[in-house]
């Protein structure tokens, strides 16, 4: 089953304690990203990658890391976790080049994190 | 930067009845797709229709359709026959060259039995 797969699904920690969300696609996928979502602001991306050892800020990439080392896994790490980064992240996966913008993205199933 | 906008926090809807959730969308850009999500008490995003922007025809899947009006640069999802399994968030989203999705805020759909 084509899928992304994200884990934890629910996170609750501590501040400064760090921490990666793993992501993974079986798709083939060129273009990964991140995404939180926060009640009234809507889904905001952290991190894209275009392909294997390529990636790029999005709107909001403060207090994260992303790394891109395998076409199929796009972790994401918060190297020192604050309160401000509870939030609901999702990763998305698409495919690049079968036409430039047409590809909807598939979204994994979200991880909740609580930084206390 | 683009911006979408859905100006509609919640709606509410009988069920059997019709509703209209509206998506206004900022570009320079000519060739884009659009997006509807809908996100249900799972949290998962589900995508319900999209519209590429060089197609004129309104876009259609089942229940759902599209008014786009790209001079306007306006999206509104049309539900007909309103099912009470279609209460979610719903999300509408423009995608460009750079491949990104920028989102509204989302409106809340209600439905009532």
């Amino acid at each position: 089953e084509a899928q992304v797969t994200q884990n934890p699904r629910y996170l609750i920690t501590v501040t400064g304690k760090k921490l990666t969300v793993t992501c993974s696609q079986n798709m083939n996928h060129e273009y990964m990203s991140w995404y939180r979502q926060d009640p009234g602001l809507g889904l905001r991306q952290i991190y894209y990658s275009m392909n294997v050892e390529v990636t790029d800020k999005g709107d909001v990439p403060e207090g994260y890391k992303v790394s891109r080392k395998e076409k199929r896994n796009f972790p994401l790490i918060l190297e020192s976790p604050s309160p401000n980064q509870t939030s609901l992240y999702f990763c998305a996966s698409s495919p690049r080049w079968r036409s430039l913008v047409a590809d909807e993205q598939y979204f994994g199933p979200g991880t909740r994190l609580t930084v206390t | 930067a683009q911006t979408v906008t859905q100006s509609q926090p919640e709606m509410s809807v009988q069920e059997a009845e019709t509703v209209t959730l509206s998506c206004t969308y900022d570009t320079s850009e000519s060739d884009y797709y659009l997006f509807w999500y809908k996100q249900p008490p799972s949290r998962q995003m589900i995508l319900v229709i999209r519209q590429e922007a060089y197609k004129q025809q309104n876009a259609t899947e089942n229940r759902f359709s599209v008014n786009f009006q790209k001079a306007a640069k306006s999206f509104s999802l049309k539900i007909s026959d309103s099912q009470l399994g279609d209460a979610a968030m719903y999300f509408c989203a423009y995608r460009g060259s750079n491949y990104k999705l920028t989102f509204g805020k989302g409106t809340l759909l209600t439905v009532n039995p």
